[in-house]
């Protein structure tokens, strides 16, 4: 069965470091999102992309916040400086049309 | 604002009852539903989805109901088993919009 995949499935970064973290959603989904889940609480949206360009994105996307799809697999989230707040599952998600949509096993990103 | 809200925190269960879990939702613009289950770690794994043209869809051993008019999702677990121990979460989504909006969650302990 096709997969989402999400590297590194932990991540541990400074205050103030710039975080990448690395999706690889079903190649022949169309759709891309970012979500997050603080520990304990449920699961929020981030940002959506498709056609090369976000679009939607929710009020924690800031513009420390950044997406990318560099090329025809990969789709990235950077975080430009990392605050302890932005500690957290990060999970990738992709879709192909209507319905469907297949979440990876995420990055745990802890920032100390 | 709008939101998804789940009645219940944790639920306790013996392994072979039947499991009920509810999720409330207010977007009345929400015309898809997806029940994920999410065990410690891991992503979202869809489970079963319903869209508003339906009041109730079977899967194996799952069954999703909606009442639009009270607007009420819920899963029903045949036969608990001690994998089916994890947290729940209802998510909604409408067909012209795109994200997926998750509600609070349950956690679902089965007894042996």
């Amino acid at each position: 069965e096709p997969e989402v995949t999400q590297t590194p499935s932990h991540q541990v970064t400074q205050m103030g470091q710039e975080v990448i973290l690395r999706c690889v959603p079903i190649s022949n989904h169309l759709y891309f999102y970012w979500y997050r889940q603080i520990l304990g609480q449920k699961v929020e949206f981030l940002v959506s992309f498709y056609n090369n360009e976000i679009s939607e994105k929710s009020e924690i996307f800031d513009d420390q916040f950044s997406v990318e799809r560099p090329d025809g697999s990969n789709f990235t989230l950077k975080i430009r400086s990392t605050k302890l707040e932005d500690s957290a599952m990060y999970f990738c998600a992709s879709r192909q049309g209507l319905g469907g949509y297949t979440f990876g096993s995420g990055t745990r990103l802890t920032v100390v | 604002g709008e939101s998804v809200g789940l009645h219940l925190p944790t639920l306790s269960v013996q392994e072979g009852d039947n499991s009920i879990i509810n999720c409330a939702y207010s977007n009345s613009a929400s015309d898809y539903f997806i029940w994920y289950k999410q065990e410690s770690g891991k992503g979202p794994q869809f489970i079963i989805d319903i869209r508003s043209n339906m009041d109730k869809r079977q899967g194996q051993r799952v069954t999703v109901l909606l009442n639009k008019t009270v607007k009420h999702l819920s899963l029903q677990i045949a036969a608990t088993q001690p994998g089916d121990s994890a947290v729940y979460f209802c998510a909604e989504t409408s067909a012209a919009g795109n994200k997926l909006t998750f509600g609070g969650g349950t956690r679902v302990l089965v007894k042996p």
